[in-house]
């Protein structure tokens, strides 16, 4: 079964770029099979998706970060990352990695990381 | 951007009782549907794909129907495990959004 594993700083300054890099076990991200993507959640609210990524390098993102957002993918590592620019305290959240079973266009998300909370404050 | 929106934001039911939770799009997805269990502290779990088809190892007293812009999340006999927060997610192109989620509640 696959498992994913989130790590990176907890803490961000206002106007710097938060950094993540998820981990994946117990299977290949190179499959044909997966997406790998990420998703966050402000405290005590809903869920975010953020963006997407193939093992190929392909990648969807959320319109209303995409400017800011930038997911890539090591495939010699079994790892993909996210990038997120210019942060504010809107971003503070927890941040999950999951993987994503390829459909024909959008998919769900199948495993999920346990999450890291990102505080954005000085 | 297609919105997700679930009804009610609060459910309380008492142990064994039945549990009907709504989602509504604001345009078809066709089947294009999932539901998410998420617990305190934990990340969220793949309940349902596809509408009404159960993921790998969740019970039998979950189920899901609806099609278009109308979707149901039904738990037949709640179990103390089952009060969480459910949020449903469309997918039928790739801007994913989520509902904003029901939370159900002991009664």
């Amino acid at each position: 079964q696959l498992q994913l594993q989130e790590s990176g700083p907890g803490l961000v300054k206002p106007s710097e770029t938060l950094s993540l890099t998820c981990t994946v076990s117990g299977g290949s991200i190179s499959s044909s099979s997966y997406y790998w993507g990420w998703i966050r959640q402000p405290p005590g609210k809903g869920l975010e998706w953020i963006g997407s990524i193939y093992y190929s390098g392909s990648t969807y993102y959320n319109p209303s970060l995409k400017s800011r957002v930038t997911i890539s993918v090591d495939t010699s590592k079994n790892q993909f990352s996210l990038k997120l620019s210019s942060v504010t305290a809107a971003d503070t959240a927890v941040y999950y990695c999951a993987c994503l079973p390829v459909a024909v266009a959008g998919t769900f998300f199948d495993y999920w990381g346990q999450g890291t909370l990102v505080t954005v404050s000085s | 951007e297609i919105v997700m929106t679930q009804s009610p934001a609060t459910l309380s039911v008492s142990p064994g009782e039945r549990a009907t939770l709504s989602c509504r799009a604001s345009q078809s997805v066709s089947s294009n549907l999932a539901w998410y269990q998420q617990k305190p502290g934990q990340a969220p779990r793949l309940l349902i794909y596809g509408a009404s088809t159960r993921a790998t190892g969740i019970p039998a007293r979950f189920s899901g129907s609806g099609s278009g812009t109308e979707f149901t999340l039904t738990i037949s006999s709640l179990q103390s495990e089952d009060f969480a927060v459910y949020y449903c997610q469309q997918y039928n192109n790739w801007l994913l959004t989520f509902g904003g989620g029901t939370k159900v509640e002991i009664k």
